[in-house]
Parts: C-alpha cells; sequence; structure tokens
C-alpha cells in the first residue's frame, strides 16, 4: 500500500540545519507533488511549501524562503527538506504529505520531531 | 488574509456538528478538510468542498457557499472528538493556506 516514510527525530543547536527526508513508496512517485507541513507544540497546522517530483518545480511560502529547500531523488522516490538557520521558533513536528491540487494532502508520513535549544 | 474558523466547537453525542472556515479565496478554490487525533497525523476527510475519500463515514459532509466552508458531522460520535483544520489556496495561488483549527468536544 502507499506510503511516505520519514526520517527519525532529531536535536539541533540554534543557527544549524536540519534535513528531514521522506521516502515514498507503493504508488508512482512522478505523478504527485510532495508538500511539508508542520506544527509546533500546542499549535496549529503550518504549510511550509510543496515540491513536484515530476519537473522539480518548488514553491515556498514566503515567510520560509531563503531557509527552507526541498530537493527530489527520484532514483530512490525521496525527497529531503532542508532547513537552514534553525531558530527555537522551528522547534515543531514535521510531516510530508503527497498533495495535489485536486485531491488535497491524501497520504501523510509519520512525523518527524525538530528540536531546536542550546 | 487568511482562513477563519471557530477555535471550539461542543457538541453531544448523536446532535449534528457545524465548523465553519471563512477566506476570500474559498470562493475561487478548493476546500479541503483535516481531522487530527492527539499523537495522530492530520487526515484527510473532505477535498474539493464536498467529497469524502474512501473509508471516511457519511456522516461527514462538506459545502461551499460564496467565502465560507462549512464541515458537518451529523450523528456526532465519541471517536469523533479531534481537532479540525480546513485548507485552501493562497490568494497568489501559489501555496496553499491551513486554517487556525476548531477543537470538536463531544460531551
Amino acid at each position: 500500500q502507499a506510503q511516505l516514510l520519514q526520517s527519525g527525530d532529531e536535536l539541533k543547536r540554534p543557527g544549524a540545519s536540519g534535513r528531514i527526508s521522506c521516502k515514498a513508496s507503493g504508488y508512482r512517485f512522478s505523478d504527485y507533488s510532495i508538500a511539508w507541513v508542520r506544527q509546533a507544540p500546542g499549535q496549529g497546522l503550518q504549510w511550509m511549501g510543496w515540491t513536484s517530483p515530476q519537473n522539480g518545480h518548488s514553491s515556498y511560502i514566503q515567510s520560509l524562503q531563503g531557509r527552507l529547500t526541498m530537493t527530489t531523488d527520484a532514483s530512490t522516490a525521496t525527497v529531503v527538506m532542508e532547513l537552514t538557520s534553525l531558530d527555537s521558533a522551528d522547534s515543531a513536528r514535521y510531516w510530508c504529505a503527497r498533495y495535489s491540487p485536486f485531491r488535497g494532502l491524501d497520504l501523510w508520513g509519520q512525523g518527524t520531531l525538530l528540536t531546536v535549544s542550546s | 488574509y487568511g482562513l477563519t474558523q471557530p477555535p471550539s466547537v461542543s457538541v453531544s453525542p448523536g446532535q449534528t456538528a457545524t465548523i465553519t472556515c471563512s477566506g476570500d479565496s474559498l470562493s475561487r478554490q478548493f476546500t479541503f478538510w483535516y481531522q487530527q487525533k492527539p499523537g495522530q497525523a492530520p487526515a484527510l476527510i473532505i477535498y474539493q468542498d464536498s467529497q469524502r475519500p474512501s473509508g471516511i463515514p457519511g456522516r461527514f459532509s462538506g459545502s461551499t457557499s460564496r467565502t465560507t466552508a462549512t464541515l458537518t458531522i451529523s450523528g456526532v460520535e465519541t471517536e469523533d472528538e479531534a481537532d479540525y483544520y480546513c485548507q485552501s489556496g493562497e490568494r497568489n495561488g501559489l501555496n496553499e493556506l491551513f486554517g487556525g483549527g476548531t477543537k470538536l468536544t463531544v460531551l
């Protein structure tokens, strides 16, 4: 069955970079984009951006532009999300999700906790 | 600009719960709804304003009128207690946006 498998929880120092991977299986990887969503403790969901494995196009929300990068390795059906210059405000659980403008986020990874602390 | 949801809604089992989502873009873009239970990833329950993915019970329904989308849960069950989020496109169409979320309490 289709699934998204994310890398494990991470602890980072302020100013460092965080990388989370998302490996897709069970469906044709190129048919869907991958989006990233995060949720700080006790807070709501925040859309971060999305990337298309089909053409490599990515779109990030304005507040994260310059710090956020999503890269795709089609050979392993994996998307990597990298967030640089981490701050305590970036401490959150991060999810990747299969995305289409018509179906929404219909398949989610298990989530990765990123903690930024000195 | 954003999507506005009531912070909380409370209903008794068997009653109907209504959760609204307001935003200018809703008249031009699809609305999606997600259910999130504690410690879990969100799950899609409504797509394209009113469509249910397979496996979602029929008591969940969605509708949109102009700038307001509505999630209706008919015959609420205790297992429906969760946070609910609406999602739609940004005005510029480049990305998506979530509402602030609504905590549904089943008394």
